[in-house]
Parts: C-alpha cells; sequence; structure tokens
C-alpha cells in the first residue's frame, strides 16, 4: 500500500497565485484532513472531511478551500497566496471510529514570495 | 476538548529508557489517549494509544494512571533515531468527526 500520497514535495508561489496541493489515499479511509506546520509549532487544522461529498472547517480555513468527490483524493486549493501560508503542509487519513489512528502524508512545504 | 500538557523538551541517552509524560486531568470516560510522533522533516506517524489498561506494541509502551490523569510513553532502549517531536492526543470514541489537536508536544533530545 502507498498510504497517504501527497503531491507535490516542494512548491514556490508568487503572492496572488492559485495552486492545488493534491492528496490521495488508497486504504479506503472515511476521514481525510489537511493540517499546517509553521516553524516551531505544532499541528493545526485547516479542514477536514468525514466522507466523500462532506467537508467542514477546521481551526484556520481562511483562504482555502477543499472538496472530497471520491473517497480517496482530497485537494487543498490556495485561491490567492500570501506570505502567510507559507507553511509545511500535511494530510492525513484514517478510518471513521476515534480509536483508529491517522496516516500522515510527507508534507509539501510551500513558500510564497 | 480536553486538554493535555507535556514538557516542552526532555533529553536522553541512547540505549537507556525514556518516559515522556503527559497530564490530562479533564479527560471523559470514553476519551482515549493517542501517542504520535513527529521525525525531523516528516510527517507524524502514530506510536500507541489505549484507554485503561497499559499497552505494548513494537514501538513503546503506554503506561496509563488509575485515575486515568495522566499517561507516560516509554520508549525501553531509546536510539537516535528516537530523536523527535511526541505527541500525546486525546479522542473521544463515541465522536466520530472529532479531529485530532496536536500541541507543541515534547521535543526528545537523544545523546549518543
Amino acid at each position: 500500500n502507498a498510504g497517504v500520497t501527497q503531491t507535490p514535495k516542494f512548491q514556490v508561489l508568487k503572492t496572488g497565485q492559485s495552486m492545488t496541493l493534491q492528496c490521495a489515499q488508497d486504504m479506503n479511509h472515511e476521514y481525510m484532513s489537511w493540517y499546517r506546520q509553521d516553524p516551531g509549532m505544532g499541528l493545526r487544522l485547516i479542514h477536514y472531511s468525514v466522507g466523500a461529498g462532506i467537508t467542514d472547517q477546521g481551526e484556520v480555513p481562511n483562504g482555502y478551500n477543499v472538496s472530497r468527490s471520491t473517497t480517496e483524493d482530497f485537494p487543498l486549493r490556495l485561491l490567492s497566496a500570501a506570505p502567510s501560508q507559507t507553511s509545511v503542509y500535511f494530510c492525513a487519513s484514517r478510518r471513521g471510529r476515534a480509536n483508529y489512528g491517522y496516516t500522515f502524508g510527507s508534507g509539501t512545504r510551500l513558500t510564497v514570495v | 476538548d480536553a486538554k493535555t500538557t507535556q514538557p516542552n523538551s526532555m533529553e536522553s541517552n541512547e540505549e537507556e529508557p525514556v518516559h515522556l509524560p503527559c497530564n490530562h486531568s479533564t479527560i471523559s470516560g470514553t476519551d482515549y489517549i493517542h501517542w504520535y510522533r513527529q521525525l525531523p522533516s516528516q510527517g507524524p506517524e502514530y506510536v500507541i494509544h489505549g484507554l485503561t489498561s497499559n499497552v505494548n506494541n513494537r514501538m513503546a509502551s503506554l503506561a496509563i494512571a488509575e485515575d486515568r490523569k495522566s499517561s507516560t510513553l516509554i520508549l525501553h532502549r531509546a536510539t537516535l533515531r528516537d530523536a523527535a517531536v511526541y505527541y500525546c492526543i486525546l479522542r473521544d470514541v463515541y465522536n466520530y468527526g472529532q479531529n485530532f489537536v496536536f500541541g507543541p508536544g515534547t521535543r526528545l533530545s537523544v545523546l549518543p
């Protein structure tokens, strides 16, 4: 199994550009989420999805959109990149029940100049 | 959500046991205790979880206090590869949509 695959691994954007961070999982997990991690800090939840067609906002959703058309894919869209969105982004998935753990992707390091 | 408190950092010598504490005084009866770790430049990875009884797996042991207000992650023989940030997280087993809340965690340094 590939687990959770994130692409790209690195990206540099100019302020105002838009882009999509891709996330795919092959474990048939219902639950997927996006986190961002700024230097020296813990992870903060951006958006999450409890199943195909269902998404909701997390702690820091502004400037980001998500959709969940399939169980496998959960892309994160930056609408108009800002330097404050420079961060490392992690996608994660898990089965629905709370006593199952998360599987995380390896992250996308994004720099907005 | 019930919160957890961990020391900011800890240090250990290689091949010695490490005990990483976590306080969760407001834990509810249906909260599972999860531990994750994040190696440098990687995403977090699952370590272990438990509800009431102590738990062991190939990576670590989890000791849970009788009143469940604290727990300890035990690495039996620290290696250099165990240097990471360790996160203690509570999850309500009946809250299907509940997210994991990652605090700053404990940064473990392992000295050769």
